[in-house]
């Protein structure tokens, strides 16, 4: 059983370009959330989908935006890239929680490096 | 921010049982705790969670206290595998609601 799978690993882009990266999520899961992870510090939420909409959004500039696909499979895009998006990004999936407090399980994440 | 508080840093002694506390004084009713763990340039792993009595897996022991304001997650017989940052998060059971991260306790687990 497959769990939270990511592309690519590793990235290398130079300020103001932009990015895009990929996440399929572990199977019977319908729940895709993306976090941004600096170095050394706790991963910070950036936004949640489910039903290919984004339902709740942490403190993140508009440059961060998604999509979710019939698959449940998810795209984290981020535009007009900066010296301070260079992070581990990562993405974790979950079933959507009524109540049982689900854990969300996540990939192992794209580093990105800005130039 | 994180409605947790965790030691920064612990040592354990390899085959001993590693304890690592964390304080949520201002848990709610409805909120879990849950731990993750995070080894060098992997993902967060999830172990564990809880809402009011003790739980065991495969991995590990969550011991929360009676009124819920700390809780201890037990690693039984730490191996050198067991080195990682562990996270402690408190969180509402529902639909949108999402984990915040705080700096977690980074465990060593020595030879």
């Amino acid at each position: 059983d497959a769990g939270v799978t990511q592309s690519p690993t590793h990235l290398i882009k130079t300020r103001g370009q932009q990015v895009t990266l990929r996440c399929s999520p572990k199977s019977g899961h319908d729940t895709v959330s993306w976090y941004q992870q600096a170095l050394g510090q706790g991963p910070q939420f950036i936004f949640q989908y489910y039903e290919e909409e984004e339902r709740q959004r942490g403190n993140f500039p508009d440059r961060f935006s998604g999509h979710q696909f019939p698959n449940y499979s998810s795209e984290l895009n981020v535009n007009a890239l900066l010296l301070g998006d260079s992070a581990l990004y990562l993405c974790a999936s979950s079933t959507r929680d009524r109540g049982l407090g689900q854990p969300q399980h996540f990939g192992d994440g794209t580093r990105l490096s800005i130039l | 921010d994180a409605k947790t508080t965790q030691p920064p840093s612990m040592d354990c002694a390899e085959g001993r049982a590693a304890n690592l506390p964390c304080n949520h004084s201002t848990i709610s009713g409805n909120e879990y705790v849950y731990w993750y763990r995070q080894i060098h340039s992997q993902g967060p792993q999830y172990i564990i969670h809880g809402l009011k009595n003790n739980e065991t897996n495969e991995m590990a022991s969550l011991i929360i206290t009676e009124d819920r304001k700390s809780s201890t997650l037990i690693l039984p017989h730490a191996t050198l595998r067991d080195t990682a940052v562990y996270y402690c998060i408190v969180r509402v059971a529902d639909y949108g609601q999402n984990f915040v991260f705080g700096p977690g306790t980074r465990l060593s687990v020595l030879p």
